[in-house]
């Protein structure tokens, strides 16, 4: 599984826009970047899942550039609810093992 | 369509002890996971199953056996529990990767959690 680097913590306001860039240098071609969200207290919960360019939906965007060795999650206009842990996992896409680092925690603030 | 649920969801044992944790899920997943998470850590793959009557070894199996005995069930049990086994238990189940020939998104749908402590 490749190795994914990311914050170790972000913090941001409600309203604000918050960006969590997400570094996988050795992905492989068959690789997908898929991001997970974790409350505290709650098993972690997919958010969105991408291969390149852009993926959307109704909770965020996933931004992967040509290179595909980073990728950005985004969160548009942030609540207090959207405090949580964030990790980004790299999987193959035969694959069906995730592994977690230790995420990125966002403390979104009033 | 209750997801995922896990029993119990807490557990207080003594070294030496032996429990089982159980794994329930009504989506009819092929695939299931045990894992655990240790404070500010991310979840470490413990053993998984990609169907009934099978299992395997993931990351930190050391200590820890499962059983899959049915289709919807995955069970973990710890024979001689440690202190070193106090974490807090996900399980989760999901599709495999390509069902039939359309390919599913690497989505796990994760349980509540059993948060265990070994005295």
């Amino acid at each position: 599984l490749a190795k994914t680097t990311q914050p170790i913590s972000m913090d941001s306001y409600e309203g604000q826009e918050v960006n969590i860039t997400c570094s996988h240098n050795n992905i492989a071609t068959n690789d997908y970047i898929t991001w997970y969200q974790q409350f505290p207290s709650q098993g972690p919960r997919f958010i969105i899942q991408g291969y390149k360019t852009k993926v959307t939906n109704e909770v965020a965007s996933l931004f992967i550039p040509a290179d595909r060795k980073s990728s950005t999650l985004s969160l548009p206009r942030v609540s207090l609810s959207d405090t949580a842990v964030y990790y980004c996992l790299v999987a193959l896409s035969n694959d069906y093992k995730l592994s977690f680092g230790a995420g990125t925690t966002v403390t979104v603030r009033a | 369509n209750a997801g995922v649920t896990q029993t119990p969801k807490f557990r207080v044992l003594k070294t030496g002890q032996s429990m089982t944790l159980l794994c329930a899920q009504d989506m009819n997943h092929e695939y299931m996971y045990w894992y655990r998470q240790d404070p500010g850590m991310g979840l470490r793959l413990i053993h998984y199953s990609v169907g009934e009557g099978t299992t395997a070894k993931g990351e930190v199996p050391d200590g820890y056996n499962v059983s899959r005995l049915k289709k919807q069930n995955f069970l973990l049990g710890l024979e001689s529990a440690a202190p070193s086994q106090t974490s807090v238990y996900f399980c989760a189940s999901s599709l495999p990767r390509t069902s039939g020939r359309i390919r599913t998104r690497n989505e796990q749908f994760f349980g509540p959690g059993t948060r265990l402590t070994v005295l």
